[in-house]
């Protein structure tokens, strides 16, 4: 229940390419579902993150788009960039109510050669 | 502020020994989580405090670990004895409680690299 399934493990893209990740959970009282972005060394920090009353949000070149009914969401970079290259999770907690921690997908290594 | 804090940023001990990591959380913040990152297993929750008391500890994996929060600025996350198994990176984040969305936000410190040899 406490699960969210990430995918792919890791990630190979053309600068300038689109790059997508996509995560999927199973708990229903999950309703914040963030990015988080970590480069080498470094602790992950919040990338973008949507609730569960919109289907897409939009921050520059990344995109989260959500699908309720799937219980699936997925992050798009557009026109990806070799800066771009670090470990993305995705996550998802409940909110007012249960627990209150991230629970993190597997991670993506992403990789955009320039 | 300057974000969350801990230290060491890295630690080699024997194993056997007795480790303790600290953080410090960012001033205001009420929630405190210690995860631990491997590649097997990636980013676990360990545990995680409200105003200073423990409220899930379910993902302690053993009784060898150990954790408090004595203040609002402090905590620590004790392995005794330690073991080579438990080489890890251990992050400490923080955040509000909040009814706002940003207010959410899980920030997360630099980590201490522990290797038990």
């Amino acid at each position: 229940q406490q699960q969210v399934k990430q995918s792919p493990q890791s990630l190979i893209v053309q600068k300038g390419g689109i790059s997508i990740i996509n995560c999927a959970y199973e708990n229903t009282a999950f309703d914040y579902f963030p990015w988080y972005q970590q480069f080498p060394g470094k602790g992950p920090a919040l990338l973008i993150a949507i609730r569960p009353d919109v289907s897409e949000k939009k921050e520059g070149r990344f995109t989260i788009s959500f699908n309720k009914s799937a219980k699936q969401f997925s992050l798009h970079i557009m026109d990806s960039q070799p800066g771009d290259s670090a470990t993305y999770f995705c996550a998802a907690k409940g909110a007012d109510t249960g627990r209150r921690a991230l629970t993190f997908g597997s991670g993506t290594r992403l990789q955009v050669q320039p | 502020d300057a974000g969350v804090i801990q230290s060491p940023r890295h630690e080699v001990t024997e194993m056997g020994q007795e480790v303790t990591l600290r953080c410090k959380p960012i001033s205001g913040h009420d929630y405190l989580f210690w995860y631990r990152q491997t590649m097997m297993r990636g980013l676990e929750l360990l545990i995680y405090f409200n105003n200073n008391v423990p409220i899930d500890d379910s993902g302690m994996p053993e009784d060898r670990f150990s954790a408090k929060m004595p203040n609002a600025s402090f905590s620590t996350l004790k392995i005794q004895p330690s073991e080579p198994r438990d080489s890890a990176v251990y992050f400490c984040a923080s955040s509000l409680r909040g009814t706002g969305f940003m207010n959410t936000e899980a920030f997360f410190g630099q980590g201490t690299r522990l290797t038990v040899v």
